[in-house]
């Protein structure tokens, strides 16, 4: 299956942005949505599990969710700050295989 | 507080191998997946393979299947992936990330993630 992201986002600060993740080939409810914010000339770290679920130290400004009918997940990041510049990927597992999205470049101005 | 550490990235000519390292602390090794996970310069993300807690189970990307072979040293708590036959496609930064128990189950993620090592294969 293939998760297909818009490859770049821009936004002002203190905004409301929505990132989405649409799957091609499955359902999107078949697997649990994960999302992976990565800023520049750093390493990915996790903002969003099983769909919707934040990891500790994580702000509640980041939320996820999945729309079984547009099939695709989004997570939405409100009052942006300028440290949310960052390129954002979704991931899906299926079969002993683990898919991630292209990416979306966010960029806060 | 956990830490990965990958090693072992260098420049290698078309055909040739290579084998990463990860050294990894603050955790009981043994209860935690372990992935490798690479990003080609510029580009995004791509899960490369996965290795259980015990290391019985090992699954790769179709990308690599055949060429890659990772493994784990539950003793020494070090993580490997031996790569043959490299392609110019194999390009990456390589990451070593860990998981949220020793096998996967659908409510798990990548909670930890090393600085990654620089894999560039060219004539």
């Amino acid at each position: 299956f293939i998760l297909t992201q818009p490859l770049s986002v821009s936004e002002s600060p203190g905004k409301t942005v929505t990132l989405s993740c649409t799957r091609s080939g499955g359902s999107i409810a078949s697997d649990y949505v994960q999302w992976y914010q990565q800023r520049p000339g750093s390493s990915p770290t996790t903002v969003i599990y099983e769909d919707h679920k934040r990891p500790s130290g994580v702000p509640d400004r980041f939320s996820g969710s999945i729309d079984r009918s547009a099939n695709s997940a989004s997570l939405t990041i409100s009052g942006l700050k300028t440290e949310d510049e960052a390129a954002y990927f979704c991931l899906s597992y299926d079969r002993h295989n683990w898919v991630f999205g292209g990416g979306t470049k966010l960029t806060v101005l | 507080q956990v830490h990965l550490v990958e090693s072992g990235g260098d420049l290698v000519k078309p055909g040739g191998s290579l084998t990463l390292s990860c050294a990894v602390s603050g955790f009981t090794f043994t209860e935690y997946y372990l992935t490798w996970i690479r990003q080609a310069p510029g580009r995004g993300l791509e899960w490369v393979s996965y290795i259980s807690g015990s290391g019985n189970t090992i699954y790769y990307a179709d990308s690599v299947k055949g060429r890659f072979t990772m493994s784990r040293d539950n003793a020494r708590a070090s993580l490997s992936l031996h790569m043959n036959n490299l392609r110019v496609e194999d390009t990456a930064t390589y990451y070593c990330a860990r998981g949220t128990s020793s096998y996967f189950d659908s409510s798990g993620y990548f909670t930890d993630w090393g600085q990654g090592t620089l894999v560039t294969v060219s004539s």
